[in-house]
């Protein structure tokens, strides 16, 4: 049972275009969101988070935005860089545990 | 670097055999979490830790799989008898407070690979 699903395993973007990635989640109990980026080897790395009282969320050049009445999470890269490829996961969470997506995986072309 | 460390990066066990995973928390994160990887899949929670408490081990398997958080040291993930489905990338997760606005922070995980 995939409460949190990431339907795109890839995307491609040109370089100073918008990327834009996307996250949706069955369970109107989660009440935070997170998006994470991961390179090869490393562990996930913190990007942005949001909280289910607010629909938008923005540091520099991510933006984070819920739509709870569709359980849909988005970010929002822009603009995208070639050292934003990685693979992206968003996480839910009732409390302390995180339920992940299975990522998608970014690739911005120079 | 005062980040979370988790070692050893990579391990190879035999089945049967035991592995320890350790990992230290951020400075001043007294909340550890474990989360296990499969391969194109996304992290997946194993078991929450506070010092010497045990707070949520639902993910965890009840067979072979313990973890401890002790009162000096690292926290410790222990897989006895090891089998070829325990393969997988094993982060560690540490956190400021429980639950509420506050992002876990990760390790760079311990890569296991069992023969």
């Amino acid at each position: 049972d995939q409460q949190v699903k990431q339907n795109s395993p890839s995307l491609s973007v040109q370089e100073g275009r918008i990327s834009i990635l996307n996250c949706d989640y069955t369970n109107s109990m989660f009440d935070y969101f997170l998006w994470y980026k991961k390179y090869p080897a490393e562990g996930p790395t913190f990007l942005i988070s949001i909280s289910s009282i607010k629909d938008k969320n923005e540091d520099g050049r991510f933006t984070v935005f819920l739509n709870k009445s569709a359980k849909h999470l988005s970010l929002h890269i822009v603009p995208s860089q070639p050292g934003d490829s990685a693979v992206y996961f968003c996480a839910a969470s009732p409390s302390y545990k995180y339920i992940f997506g299975t990522g998608t995986r970014l690739k911005v072309l120079a | 670097n005062a980040g979370v460390m988790q070692n050893p990066r990579h391990l190879v066990r035999r089945r049967g055999q035991e592995a320890r995973l350790r990992c230290s928390p951020m400075k001043g994160h007294s909340h550890v979490y474990w989360y296990r990887q499969l391969p194109e899949e996304g992290l997946k929670f194993m078991v929450y830790l506070q010092k010497e408490n045990i707070i949520d081990e639902s993910g965890m398997p009840k067979e072979r799989f313990s973890a401890e958080f002790p009162k000096e040291g690292p926290s410790i993930l222990r897989i006895q008898q090891v089998v070829r489905g325990d393969s997988a990338a094993y982060f560690c997760a540490s956190s400021q407070d429980r639950g509420g606005n506050q992002p876990q922070h990760f390790g760079d995980g311990t890569r296991l690979s069992i023969l």
